[in-house]
């Protein structure tokens, strides 16, 4: 399967504990998004990331979040001392260029359950 | 920066009746326009891009757009839906010269047997 993988699928995590969320974009692709759904609403952009690099963090709350997407390996989505409100789906996103025509090809999500 | 208006949140419809799913954008640069479908539990998958050229733009599973450029619309539509199209649409912009996509809050249709 050539396509964004992300895991977990599902992730339970008690209040204060840390989250970490993975997404290996598509074959080709150097450039992952990462959305957040919330409950009833629609995606919230969070971060744009090319190798190596943050090119947009604008949507990414100021504390307790972080993203990578290192020379080899996955993105990496990283909540530390995740609260209630930060249930939600997470879904990552790739794309061949970003000056292209844009089509964003998305994983299946992770779900982030906080107790 | 850009922003994406879907006008109806449910849209509830008889099978094999038409339907239109409404978005407005906005946007002081040029923009690409997408629609995605998003199943139960599964990510998004693209239903139709519009880039340049013709206004009209067909997509997949009988799903076709119009963009209107003095309205900054562009409406979804299909002659006729079956059970299977239930499930979230989102209308999509992104500026042809930077890299994200800003959605709108999605419309649910749900089609009734």
């Amino acid at each position: 399967n050539a396509g964004v993988m992300q895991n977990p699928r599902h992730l339970v995590r008690r209040r204060g504990q840390e989250a970490r969320l993975r997404c290996s974009p598509m074959k080709g692709h150097s450039h992952v998004y990462w959305y957040r759904q919330l409950p009833e609403e629609g995606l919230k952009f969070m971060v744009y990331l090319q190798k190596e690099n943050i090119i947009d963090e604008s949507g990414m709350p100021k504390e307790r979040f972080s993203a990578e997407f290192p020379k080899e390996g996955p993105s990496i989505l990283r909540i530390q001392q995740v609260v209630r409100g930060d249930s939600a789906a997470y879904f990552c996103a790739s794309s061949q260029s970003a000056l292209g025509t844009g089509e964003l090809f998305f994983g299946e999500g992770s779900r982030l359950t906080v107790l | 920066a850009q922003s994406v208006t879907q006008l109806d949140s449910q849209v509830p419809v008889f099978e094999e009746a038409p339907v239109e799913l409404r978005c407005n954008y906005s946007s002081s640069v040029s923009v690409y326009l997408f629609w995605y479908v998003q199943y139960p539990n599964q990510g998004l998958q693209l239903l139709l891009k519009y880039l340049s050229g013709s206004t009209l733009v067909k997509g997949i599973n009988g799903f076709e757009a119009e963009f209107n450029k003095s309205q900054t619309s562009f409406h979804l539509r299909k002659p006729s839906v079956h059970i299977s199209d239930t499930a979230e649409y989102f209308c999509a912009v992104k500026d042809t010269n930077a890299g994200k996509s800003t959605f709108g809050d999605g419309t649910t249709l749900t089609v009734k047997p």
